[in-house]
């Protein structure tokens, strides 16, 4: 089982429309998460951590649940420039090494 | 604000030649990574630094020197290239945190193509 695992999409969604994607881990120590998107041939950018709580930054919203071991990403409103492969990651239990799923290609389209 | 830097952009090599990719950051971070990705796979840890002298293995480490002679570099040496190691590279750097709990920071990729 890989320690990270994203289903590959792509999410092919109207612009406006909302999409969530979900991510689940196998480490049940793992402490920090994150979402990434990564643009094709670009490199990886930080969307956004993932708190206990969950949290909101403008029309994304993330979600972690500890006791089924995934995190959830809600995107609301899509736009033609949110376009692109979301990763999910993980941190290794307590250490500082991240763990990249192998993403999710969201494709908006007009 | 150039945050991490990686060069080159793109090589080409031949099997069997040597070549070694810099990575440079100006955040005064102290912990530094070389990822490699690959078509359908995640990005996956070469070797790490968690600070200026100090290196250690990752998930792929086979094929791969690093040296963190300063704090702001890291570099990657491949001693004989392989056509297993075209791929993208990318170089990371985090500030110190506990628990992995702070995101790394990208530089833009090395692509790498032996032939």
């Amino acid at each position: 089982r890989k320690e990270v695992e994203q289903d590959p999409g792509p999410f092919n969604v109207p612009e406006g429309a909302t999409v969530a994607f979900n991510c689940t881990y196998s480490n049940s120590a793992s402490q920090s998460f994150f979402w990434y998107r990564q643009d094709c041939r670009k490199e990886p950018k930080l969307l956004m951590s993932v708190y206990s709580s969950g949290n909101e930054d403008g029309r994304f919203t993330a979600q972690l649940n500890r006791a089924s071991q995934y995190i959830s990403l809600l995107i609301r409103d899509s736009k033609l420039s949110d376009s692109a492969t979301y990763l999910c990651v993980v941190n290794i239990g307590s250490s500082y090494k991240l763990i990249f799923g192998s993403g999710t290609r969201l494709l908006v389209r007009p | 604000n150039a945050g991490v830097t990686q060069t080159p952009k793109f090589r080409v090599l031949k099997t069997g030649q040597s070549m070694t990719l810099l990575c440079a950051q100006d955040m005064n971070h102290e912990y530094m990574y070389w990822y490699r990705q690959d078509p359908g796979m995640g990005l996956r840890l070469i070797h790490y630094s968690v600070g200026e002298g100090t290196t250690a293995k990752g998930e792929v480490p086979d094929g791969y020197n690093v040296s963190r002679l300063k704090k702001q570099n890291f570099l990657l040496g491949l001693e004989s290239a392989a056509p297993s190691q075209t791929s993208v590279y990318f170089c990371a750097s985090s500030p110190q945190g506990t628990g992995g709990n702070q995101p790394q920071h990208f530089g833009d990729g090395t692509r790498l193509s032996i032939l």
